[in-house]
């Protein structure tokens, strides 16, 4: 079972405001990264998936980098609207998925 | 297209009873299957996958089986329920394993309280 970290563990944001936040895994025999969106009682809806060491990917307002040397993703959402609160969950690719316990975000109007 | 039902999505049973989650996979042949687990004020948690018929990998040593009698069905059982085992159960498929990239894709869950 991989060692995932995700922080904060909850964030509030203002309406407008941009944020963002880490996904920590193990270095080595990296494969892929994944990042959710899961809201309340719904399923967890892919984001991004990741395999290269550099990566940046983009949906939206939302963005994604990838440092596979050092271990870590971050996760940027610009201009937060309320329907961005969800918690994000972030997971390295292996057998199956072991995900983080996720970044709760909650936007302020 | 792809689609991906499990049920049921609601399940209140007793401690000591048997339980029995249904998963079935449409529009695809030979996917990886998955069973998660969210309990309360923990993350998701990888249960079993499988990567083929009768193909059954544990992760967590528990109270619960999986089963794949079929190549796009999966199914979560336990003899008799504890408390521990309340919680949100996803159900989720992918075409290959995660580790070379491909997205999971996940059932609509189903929330089971032990009481």
């Amino acid at each position: 079972i991989l060692n995932v970290e995700q922080s904060p563990q909850s964030l509030h944001v203002q309406e407008g405001d941009s944020t963002n936040f880490t996904c920590s895994f193990p270095s080595s025999n990296f494969y892929a990264l994944h990042w959710y969106r899961w809201e309340t009682a719904k399923s967890p809806e892919a984001l991004f998936v990741m395999t290269l060491n550099g990566d940046e990917k983009k949906k939206g307002r939302i963005s994604a980098t990838l440092n596979t040397k050092e271990g870590y993703s971050y996760l940027y959402i610009k201009g937060s609207q309320p329907e961005d609160s969800a918690t994000y969950l972030c997971a390295p690719g292996a057998d199956g998925l072991t995900f983080g316990k996720g970044t709760h975000l909650i936007i302020q109007p | 297209s792809q689609t991906i039902h499990q049920w049921p999505a609601t399940l209140v049973q007793p401690v000591g009873s048997p339980l029995s989650l249904e998963c079935t996979v449409e529009g695809t042949s030979n996917p990886n299957l998955y069973w998660y687990r969210q309990a309360a004020g923990r993350g998701l948690q990888l249960l079993f996958y499988s990567v083929g018929i009768g193909q059954i990998s544990s992760e967590v040593p528990q109270n619960l089986s999986a089963s794949r009698p079929q190549d796009r069905q999966f199914i979560l059982s336990s003899k008799k329920l504890l408390l521990s085992d309340s919680g949100f159960y996803l159900c989720a498929w992918s075409v290959v394993g995660a580790f070379s990239g491909n997205t999971i894709y996940f059932g609509e869950g189903s929330w089971l309280t032990v009481v």
